[in-house]
């Protein structure tokens, strides 16, 4: 199977900052890649899939990156809003893994 | 309205059988794969079993490989997952999710999901 490991774990940040999300896949995954944010107590919500396609209602402020086994999630200028657990999850090859998740946290 | 709405979870003893149920509205439900993901209290995401539009494609966790079925019926427009042989580590909360599209690209509408606990 797979693995996806994100980094960091636990990211520190402040509003209007910059910040990225690294995943890495334990194999080539192609742009077979989703990412999620998910908030405490609900459903996770879909933000880019195919690595770099924004999903429709999504703000322009997040854009994804990458394509093999290297990809990441940029957050432009973060919004109070934001601050929430980051998931991304690959789609190249069954069981569609996800990574541990990463937790933003106002600094 | 696109909507799922999952039934089924509750509590079991380990080593019982569950049957979950995914009855879909809003969209046309045989044009898009299916996944069941679930969480365990306070930790992450885990896609345990995904399916293709047309049940050609099925894959599984390997937590769950061997003891849980995945199933849909297009006409009844519902998911199923059939969980047998469950254990303590099986509990948490099951969403149902649709894909964007036919095969897998990401989960873009979730269920509220039921909640299966596993204990004696």
């Amino acid at each position: 199977d797979i693995q996806m490991t994100q980094s960091p774990s636990t990211l520190s940040a402040s509003v209007g900052d910059r910040v990225t999300i690294t995943c890495r896949a334990s194999q080539s995954i192609n742009s077979w890649l989703a990412w999620y944010q998910q908030k405490p107590g609900k459903a996770p919500n879909l933000l880019i899939y195919k690595a770099s396609s924004l999903e429709s209602g999504v703000p322009s402020r997040f854009s994804g990156s990458g394509s093999g086994t290297e990809f990441t999630l940029t957050i432009s200028s973060l919004q109070p809003d934001d601050f929430a657990t980051y998931y991304c999850q690959q789609f190249n090859t069954y069981p569609y893994s996800f990574g541990q998740g990463t937790k933003l946290e106002i600094k | 309205e696109v909507q799922l709405v999952e039934s089924g979870g509750g509590l079991v003893q380990p080593g019982r059988s569950l049957r979950l149920s995914c009855e879909a509205s809003g969209f046309t439900f045989d044009e898009y794969a299916m996944h069941w993901v679930r969480q365990a209290p306070g930790k992450g995401l885990e896609c345990v079993s995904s399916i293709s539009w047309n049940s050609g494609g099925i894959g599984y966790a390997d937590s769950v490989k061997g003891r849980f079925t995945i199933s849909r019926d297009n006409a009844k427009n519902s998911l199923y997952l059939q969980m047998n042989s469950l254990r303590v580590e099986d509990t948490a909360l099951y969403y149902c999710a649709k894909d964007l599209g036919s095969g897998g690209y990401g989960a873009d509408v979730w269920g509220q999901g039921t909640k299966v606990t596993v204990s004696s």
